[in-house]
């Protein structure tokens, strides 16, 4: 099991803000370890969406924004749309494992 | 954007060993590390392991005892082998590229990565 920890699902209107948290421990996140966060479509390869906490690669709409405290991180997704319906995984790396790790994922549904 | 192009055997009998590799054909190949990960079916993503083009390896402590990472760096190529497959081992198998040689782990994302290979183990 990952010790990173997702919520299974998260939910919301079109438009609305949802965010997902991402929480390790101080062997990880909180030891500084920069998150990376992806989003994986079904039948497609995962795709970066941010990465170093907080920064979005090019093509990346504004709509997603990340952020990192202590030794949680979190993905926030504004203005939720249709075509974000997809499971989004949070990324870091663990001393303790000596281990690149992966969070539980979470699936977005726009209800 | 140069690609990740991974391709190999997708049916596997138990006991049989996987071999999967991937190629980036750019000469930015020697300054990363590059990695594998895979999804089994309803499951989520799991780190395998890394090599950079000197052979440098790094695994996952569940998978090390049966995973090979190899490299060859003239044709920018890096292989998987996994031996003693069993049906726990059916995933999508990713290569990925990532981080940088010289940076503190996670300093880097993850940020390419190859289009999937279905892999089924089953008698």
């Amino acid at each position: 099991q990952s010790v990173l920890t997702q919520p299974p699902s998260v939910s919301g209107a079109p438009g609305q803000r949802v965010t997902i948290s991402c929480a390790g421990s101080t062997s990880n996140i909180g030891a500084d370890y920069d998150v990376h966060w992806y989003q994986h479509l079904p039948e497609t390869a995962p795709k970066l969406l941010i990465f170093n906490n907080n920064n979005r690669p090019s093509g990346v709409p504004d709509r997603f924004s990340g952020s990192k405290s202590g030794a949680s991180a979190s993905l926030a997704i504004t203005g939720l749309q249709a075509e974000d319906e997809a499971d989004y995984y949070c990324q870091s790396y663990d001393s303790s494992l000596s281990a690149y790790v992966f969070g539980t994922g979470t699936k977005v549904s726009v209800l | 954007q140069v690609e990740l192009q991974q391709w190999g055997a997708g049916l596997l009998k138990p006991s049989e060993t996987l071999f999967l590799t991937c190629a980036f054909d750019d000469a930015s190949f020697s300054n990363y590390f590059w990695s594998w990960v895979r999804q089994p079916p309803g499951k989520g993503l799991e780190w395998i392991g890394e090599i950079n083009h000197s052979g440098d390896t790094k695994f996952s402590p569940s998978l090390k005892s049966r995973v090979t990472i190899s490299v060859d760096t003239s044709k920018r190529q890096f292989s998987l082998r996994l031996t003693s497959a069993t049906a726990a081992d059916t995933a999508v198998y990713y290569c990925s590229r990532g981080p940088r040689e010289g940076v503190r782990p996670a300093a880097d994302a993850f940020d390419i990565w190859g289009q999937g290979t279905v892999v089924t183990v089953s008698s």
